[in-house]
């Protein structure tokens, strides 16, 4: 079984739909990350939990939300879908320590098609 | 703001040569460095971190270097092979909260 696990795995959607993208990890890692990825725009980071109380704004959080369940579960929000959402979704965990962040692994991915 | 650059985007050569693979960074303020691979629709894969008081870090046919004080990093892979056709990344940590700057990547095609 796959350390971070995303679901679901393809999603295809209409405007203005609620969408919920879920990430689960048995890394046991404190620090967890939604990112997406868009062709010749690489990774933008979504936002970031660094522990179960802990959330914070990426470059791009406009549109999206997150809920961090337990320090395992990592889930992303699209409130109302819109077509430029359309895109490669990561979630990703690291180590810390003394506030650094360690080695960072990512999930498979959750593609989002918005019509 | 930190800002890293891999060039060029894309790289092809033949089956045997051995490659660099070049990563730049502006701000040399890092204290460590990851190399990723990504295959066509699927997830980063870790492939080496190298801390800021390590030169280099090896795992099998992959050796990448870090040279904080020209802001650079390179991966060299040895004896290239077809299964090493992929988008390889690199990323720094950066800021207050230490999150991830990436390239934008360099897709590497092995041809047999």
């Amino acid at each position: 079984d796959a350390d971070v696990t995303q679901t679901p795995r393809n999603r295809i959607t209409k405007t203005g739909k609620r969408i919920m993208l879920e990430c689960s990890q048995t890394k046991g890692h404190d620090r967890m990350y939604w990112y997406r990825q868009d062709p010749g725009l690489g990774l933008r980071l979504i936002y970031y939990s660094f522990d179960v109380k802990d959330i914070n704004k990426g470059e791009i959080s406009d549109g999206y939300s997150v809920s961090r369940q337990a320090q395992a579960k990592f889930s992303l929000s699209l409130e109302s879908a819109i077509p430029n959402q359309t895109a490669l979704y990561f979630c990703a965990t690291s180590t810390s320590g003394t506030g650094r962040t360690g080695e960072l692994f990512f999930g498979e991915g959750s593609r989002l098609t918005v019509l | 703001k930190q800002e890293v650059t891999q060039i060029p985007a894309a790289l092809s050569v033949p089956e045997g040569e051995n490659l660099v693979l070049n990563c730049s960074f502006t701000d040399s303020a890092i204290y460590n460095l990851q190399w990723f691979r990504q295959d066509p629709g699927k997830g980063l894969t870790s492939l080496l971190l190298i801390q800021s008081s390590q030169r280099e870090q090896t795992s099998g046919r992959l050796n990448a270097s870090l040279d904080k004080s020209s802001g650079r990093s390179t991966l060299y892979i040895a004896a290239s092979q077809p299964g090493d056709s992929a988008t390889y990344l690199c990323a720094v940590p950066t800021g207050a909260n230490s999150k991830l700057t990436f390239g934008k990547g360099i897709t590497l095609s092995v041809r047999p």
